[in-house]
């Protein structure tokens, strides 16, 4: 179980969308729809952003959107604000009721 | 409103157990068909799954620290534990509790454990 994928940072400017790209394999992301992405504040727990690849748990806003190609996951954020500069991790189910996170992208508003 | 909190010793010395209880207010285990989990993250670093427990009581671990952990439930479905055993400086880590089905919705404030002697 090797954990997924994610850029280690990335950068936009305010009013712009960045993508976050969350590469597995098929024995986790490109094999099931349960792909979950989470905010995280420094000294802070994660928070839920998107959850069955797709889905926004209710509270969070639309300009967080989530999406999957083959065994690449990705969470795009539009008209970024200044508030979205966190660390965001990707997690995917790995069958038999496990799980795997991604090493983390730190987030840079410019 | 569901609310986790870890808690246990924030100092384990080598080779010891580290030993951390998750309590549950706003719900219970039973209510439910959640997994709840513990995560982990080193100072600097990123999220680690290290295992679950599904509401009807079986476990589930990460293969890479399964022969070190376990993880309960208590019986009145108010708490559920973590223990590691044989822990070292590379255990020091944030653990976090969680509930969700394919995903973490709930999660505890987080709790630092730090491995020394």
């Amino acid at each position: 179980q090797s954990a997924l994928t994610q850029p280690a940072s990335v950068s936009g400017s305010l009013g712009q969308s960045i993508t976050i790209s969350c590469a597995g394999t098929s024995g986790d992301v490109g094999g099931y729809n349960y792909v979950s992405w989470y905010q995280q504040y420094p000294g802070k727990a994660p928070k839920l952003l998107i959850y069955d690849v797709i889905k926004r748990p209710s509270g969070v806003s639309n300009r967080f959107s989530g999406s999957k190609s083959g065994n690449t996951a990705s969470l795009t954020i539009s008209g970024l604000q200044a508030e979205d500069e966190a660390d965001y991790y990707c997690c995917s189910y790995a069958g038999g009721s496990t799980w795997v996170f991604g090493g983390g992208t730190k987030l840079t508003a410019l | 409103q569901l609310q986790l909190q870890e808690s246990g010793p924030g100092l384990v010395r080598p080779s010891e157990t580290l030993s951390l209880t998750c309590t549950i207010s706003g719900g219970s285990i039973s209510t439910g068909a959640f997994y709840w989990g513990w995560i982990r993250q080193p100072p600097g670093k990123g999220l680690e799954w290290i295992g679950s427990i599904y509401y009807s009581g079986s476990t589930y671990y990460n293969p890479s620290l399964k022969s070190r952990v376990t993880i309960s439930v208590d019986t009145s479905k108010s708490h559920f534990s973590l223990n590691l055993t044989s822990v070292t400086a590379a255990d020091t880590a944030s653990y976090y509790c969680a509930r969700g089905i394919m995903d973490f919705d709930y999660w505890g404030q987080g709790a630092l454990v730090t491995v020394s002697s």
